[in-house]
């Protein structure tokens, strides 16, 4: 049972480059989120999914988008890379009893640099 | 703006030394919950507090709830080194999940 996983680890772009993020989960959870971490700032939310072939917007989504074909996947899209996108990315997902009051498991994090 | 805050954003303790995070949010909030993230690793699902005033221990840690349901605490009990990390509250609006900005500790053995 690994959890929650992500891929890359790490990677560099350069300015205008596209790349795609890839959270995968074996709990069968109904919900995932894609979140980015920066300094002082905590864990904020890009986008979410409440279940397989929906997703939905979160805090600070510009810039992003997703996919939620299959429910043990979601993918994060940069689809023109900005160095404001250098951050730290955590996926995560919970069993979708409640949105907001679930328990939220984490993937280890992918840390992307942009130039 | 930043819905949730928390202060102080680093504290650093002797081993043995209590430790007290705050956590305020600007808007009521349905439930609270706290997560620590060890240095180089993923935010970790601590407990959550859901009643007005509710008060939580787990072991030398103990969380509670606002009466307003707008700010929350979590105080640590005569630190240990496997204490170090960053520790998040994470609240929910009704419409909206927000985590706050962290605080950072270090314990000095």
């Amino acid at each position: 049972n690994a959890g929650v996983t992500q891929t890359p680890k790490f990677r560099v772009l350069k300015t205008g480059q596209s790349m795609t993020l890839l959270c995968a989960q074996d709990m069968n959870h109904e919900y995932m989120y894609w979140y980015r971490q920066d300094p002082g700032m905590g864990l904020r939310l890009i986008h979410y999914s409440v279940g397989e072939g929906t997703t939905a917007k979160g805090e600070v989504p510009d810039g992003y988008n997703v996919s939620r074909l299959k429910k043990q996947n979601f993918l994060l899209g940069l689809e023109s890379a900005a160095p404001s996108q250098t951050s730290v990315y955590f996926c995560a997902s919970s069993h979708g009893q409640g949105w907001g009051t679930d328990t939220q498991y984490f993937g280890p994090g992918t840390r992307l640099t942009v130039l | 703006g930043q819905q949730v805050m928390q202060i102080p954003q680093y504290q650093h303790v002797q081993e043995g030394e209590d430790f007290t995070t705050y956590c305020n949010s600007s808007t009521t909030l349905s439930n609270i919950q706290w997560y620590k993230q060890r240095p180089g690793g993923h935010p970790v699902f601590l407990i959550q507090l859901v009643k007005s005033g509710e008060v939580k221990k787990q072991k030398r840690l103990t969380f509670q709830f606002g009466e307003a349901k707008k700010n929350s605490s979590l105080h640590i009990t005569a630190t240990q080194t496997t204490d170090v990390g960053t520790y998040f509250c994470a609240g929910y609006t009704g419409n909206q999940f927000y985590f706050g900005t962290g605080t950072s500790l270090t314990v000095i053995p």
